[in-house]
């Protein structure tokens, strides 16, 4: 069974830019979460959506966004890149108890 | 002060020893995750548990509800082991999870 897939691995962007990740869960699982991890804040929760629907929200900006499909694909947008925005963004699906985490996508902002 | 907090922040150790780290929380919660996180980032859920204890191989975890404290324990530590060590509270009702700030193990041969 294929683990949670996140593309790209890697990405350099400049400030002002805007991104896109894809996050592709563990077939079956409806439940995709969205992770911050940096130095000084450590991990921290984006959001999380199920079955399409976001359901949970972190202490984010609007800048960032996401969205799912209807085969549970997700994809989170960060606009307006900051500085600050250079992190390792994890994904993490769910069939509804333990999750299961991807390799992440390091995003450096320049 | 962070609602999840962890001891220590960085842990080194013998091959062989026996490893704990510790993990408390000030708030409820519905389960406590403990995960492991290798250099390069992928982060493997290690364990769940909302009561008692669990055991993985050489790996154990306890959570006392009332005390607000969880402890992951290694048996026999292996160089291999060397990760960072991340507990998380979930939360009731929607399942959010809040990270303490990891401790960093480090095995020496």
């Amino acid at each position: 069974k294929a683990g949670v897939t996140q593309t790209p691995r890697y990405l350099i962007k400049t400030r002002g830019q805007q991104v896109t990740l894809s996050c592709s869960p563990i077939s079956g699982h409806r439940s995709v979460s969205w992770y911050q991890q940096t130095p000084g804040q450590g991990l921290q929760f984006l959001f999380e959506y199920f079955s399409e629907t976001q359901r949970n929200k972190g202490n984010f900006p609007g800048r960032f966004s996401g969205r799912q499909f209807s085969n549970s694909r997700s994809e989170m947008n960060v606009s307006t890149l900051e500085l600050g925005d250079s992190a390792l963004y994890l994904c993490a699906s769910s069939p509804g108890s333990e999750a299961f985490f991807g390799q992440g996508t390091r995003l450096t902002v320049v | 002060k962070n609602e999840v907090e962890q001891s220590p922040q960085n842990l080194t150790a013998q091959e062989g020893e026996f490893i704990t780290i510790n993990c408390s929380y000030s708030v409820g919660i519905s389960a406590l995750h403990w995960l492991q996180q290798h250099p390069g980032g992928g982060i493997v859920s290690l364990f769940m548990l909302s009561s008692g204890k669990k055991k993985h191989g050489r790996l154990i975890a306890t959570i006392n509800i009332q005390e607000k404290h969880s402890s992951l324990h290694i048996t026999a530590s292996h160089p291999r082991d060397s990760a960072v060590y991340i507990c998380a509270g979930e939360n009731f009702g929607n399942e959010k999870l809040t990270f303490g700030t990891g401790t960093r193990l480090t095995i020496i041969p």
